[in-house]
């Protein structure tokens, strides 16, 4: 099975900061990686899929890169409703398997 | 609107058996891969099964293996999940999820609300 990692665990930021959150893939997945957002209470939601690629009606301050084994989340200039837990989720075989979160709170 | 919402989630029994639905709306049900993940109390997300759209594909996670059973009604617009010999530790909430492209497994683009099942005597 493909074990996922994410940096940091959390991290506290500030309106306007940039924020990146790091995954690592204990494999080479090329580019088969997701980044969700979850609320408290709420379902996921898809950011970003196949490493890069910005899912429709997510703002452009998201964005993600790496591949193989390396992935980031950007956000560029974080705002009120950033402020949530991350997931990366890899998609290269199954199972498939998610990284452990990284939390995004107020600093 | 494109739309999942399940049902049948509850207190169940070690041991016991529960069956989940998800009604899907919105959307061409029968060309997509279906998913469900589950996410226990205060933890993160755990992939457990996924079905092609022709249902001739499932997959597991091995902590459900054998127990669990993914289906789906095309018929219908539905998805279930048959959840047998339940565990403590299986004790979520259950999301129902949409892969993102027909075909494909490389994301899940649309979630249900969630439905919890506890499992407690």
């Amino acid at each position: 099975d493909i074990q996922m990692t994410q940096s940091p665990s959390s991290v506290s930021a500030s309106v306007g900061d940039r924020v990146t959150i790091t995954c690592r893939a204990s494999q080479g997945i090329s580019r088969w990686l997701a980044w969700y957002q979850q609320k408290p209470g709420k379902a996921p939601k898809l950011l970003i899929y196949a490493a890069s690629s910005l899912q429709s009606g997510v703002p452009s301050r998201f964005s993600g890169s790496g591949s193989e084994t390396d992935f980031t989340l950007t956000i560029s200039s974080l705002q009120p409703e950033d402020f949530a837990t991350y997931y990366c989720q890899q998609a290269n075989s199954f199972p498939l398997t998610f990284g452990p979160g990284t939390k995004v709170d107020i600093k | 609107e494109v739309q999942l919402v399940e049902s049948g989630g509850g207190l169940v029994q070690p041991g016991g058996s529960l069956r989940l639905s998800c009604a899907a709306s919105g959307f061409t049900f029968s060309i997509y891969a279906m998913s469900w993940v589950r996410q226990a109390p205060g933890e993160g997300l755990e992939w457990v099964s996924a079905i092609s759209g022709s249902a001739e594909r499932t997959y597991y996670a091995d902590s459900v293996k054998g127990r669990f059973t993914i289906s789906r009604d095309n018929s219908k617009n539905t998805l279930y999940q048959q959840m047998n010999s339940l565990r403590a530790e299986d004790t979520a909430v259950y999301y129902c999820a949409k892969l993102r492209a027909s075909g494909s497994y490389d994301a899940f683009d649309i979630w249900g609300q969630g439905t919890m099942v506890t499992v407690s005597s």
